[in-house]
């Protein structure tokens, strides 16, 4: 069974903190790593991919991937209250075979 | 990104009736699109992916014969909610495959059709 796992959350901070998301992920031979955002009542965006380990920047935005540990996280620098969102990791195996996790709730806090 | 529209982005409709979702791909080709179903306050649920040219692959526990999927085209899919019943009421959210602005392949998702079943 190739599962993700994440907190459900909800994981609160205050604004202009950073949250600090994880993901966790069974398959070892797992080879590509996202992260969704998804507001209320509207569907999934890609906000972040990551392929290799180590950190990748974009924005207030940090993927950082551990493929030894089998994890990836989302650092979200100066939180604000509309980063409130569900955030979705992803894990590709080789081909197209998604895996998402069930998502962590996050609410920054103003 | 790629770009992925879905239509109509609301239903509501009678018990019994049948409601049918569109999901384009509008600036790319998709061989494969993928159907979700989401509850409120839940986690994405996979029902099928959609493969062009041929049958859908259903997952486990959702009824092929109730969940018609037809991707006729490279940029076209349609789920076919049959029969509907108010426990069919969901929210529906297409994704495919694209590249990224990296020219790397990951799932864009349309934006979404709500569907309530009076």
């Amino acid at each position: 069974q190739k599962e993700v796992e994440q907190n459900s959350g909800p994981l609160s901070v205050p604004e202009g903190a950073i949250a600090s998301l994880n993901c966790t992920y069974s398959d070892r031979g797992s080879q590509s790593f996202f992260w969704y955002r998804q507001y209320s009542g509207k569907s999934p965006e890609l906000i972040m991919s990551i392929y290799s380990n180590g950190d990748k920047e974009d924005g207030r935005f940090t993927a950082q991937l551990n493929k030894a540990s089998q994890y990836v996280s989302l650092l979200i620098r100066d939180s604000q209250p509309s980063d409130s969102a569900t955030y979705l990791c992803a894990v590709a195996l080789a081909g197209q075979n998604f895996v998402f996790g069930p998502g962590t709730r996050l609410s920054v806090l103003p | 990104g790629a770009v992925v529209s879905q239509h109509p982005s609301w239903v509501i409709c009678k018990s019994g009736t049948s409601v049918k979702i569109e999901c384009r791909s509008l600036d790319f080709q998709a061989t494969t699109m993928f159907w979700y179903r989401q509850f409120p306050k839940q986690s994405l649920m996979l029902m099928a992916t959609s493969n062009e040219g041929s049958k859908a692959t259903y997952e486990q526990g959702v009824e092929k014969d109730k969940f018609l999927i037809n991707h006729a085209s490279l940029t076209l899919s349609t789920l076919t909610v049959t029969s509907a019943h108010p426990e069919d009421s969901s929210f529906y959210i297409c994704s495919a495959f694209g590249k990224t602005s990296g020219g790397q392949e990951t799932q864009y998702f349309g934006p979404g059709t709500r569907l309530l079943v009076l």
